[in-house]
């Protein structure tokens, strides 16, 4: 089945550790996003990329960094300059453009930092 | 720049009463609009998008949602909540264009009680 894959589901992580959260979608969309889900903040934009090897900070990018090598992958580190990351973070395809389609989603990661 | 804004943080209704939810958004151009849920544990579904044509858009489980452009607006209605409708609801803004991302809003809480 088509769909997007997020792992692994629930993550911890030391204080000072860089951690990356993987993301595939087997949907053939050209765009992904990464987007972190804080409570009555709802969902906020930290990175996304519209075609491979290319990709532009969302709202909230500080402390993150990601790369597009392929057009099914689009991995996210959490470095430890990110103030707070412990979140829920989803990642979600769609097409844009000619024949636009909604962001479809995966099942998320929880990460926590202990 | 992209913005929404959801007004309504909590709300809560008794069954068979009528739901509408604000959602305002701000964005220069012709743009794609959406309404995701977000039952209690489960990812995120969508509830119903507008891309053209009729504003009137109807979704699934008797939801619909009007675009109203010269307000910027795009509310969602149901006639009669149920208890199962308790969830988190988000609005989403898309700019028609190729180089466009997926803007949330902060997300409407439904509470109903039984």
């Amino acid at each position: 089945d088509g769909g997007i894959t997020q792992s692994p589901k629930y993550l911890f992580r030391k204080e000072g550790q860089n951690v990356t959260l993987s993301c595939e979608q087997n949907l053939n969309h050209d765009a992904m996003y990464w987007y972190r889900q804080d409570p009555g903040q709802g969902l906020r934009l930290i990175y996304y990329s519209q075609i491979v090897n290319d990709f532009q900070k969302g709202d909230i990018a500080e402390g993150y960094s990601v790369s597009r090598e392929k057009k099914e992958s689009f991995p996210l580190t959490v470095t430890s300059a990110q103030k707070n990351p412990t979140a829920f973070y989803l990642c979600a395809s769609s097409i844009q453009g000619h024949g636009a389609t909604e962001a479809f989603f995966g099942q998320g990661t929880r990460l926590t930092v202990v | 720049a992209q913005s929404v804004s959801q007004h309504n943080h909590h709300v809560i209704l008794s069954e068979a009463a009528s739901l509408e939810l604000g959602c305002n958004y701000s964005y220069g151009g012709t743009v794609n609009l959406f309404w995701y849920v977000q039952y209690p544990g489960q990812h995120l579904q969508l509830l119903l998008k507008y891309f053209s044509g009729d504003p009137l858009v109807k979704g699934i489980k008797g939801f619909e949602a009007e675009f109203i452009k010269s307000k910027f607006s795009f509310n969602l209605r149901k006639p009669s909540v149920q208890w199962s409708d308790t969830a988190e609801y988000f609005c989403a803004v898309m700019g028609y264009s190729s180089a466009s991302k997926i803007i949330f809003g902060s997300g409407t809480r439904l509470s109903i009680r039984p």
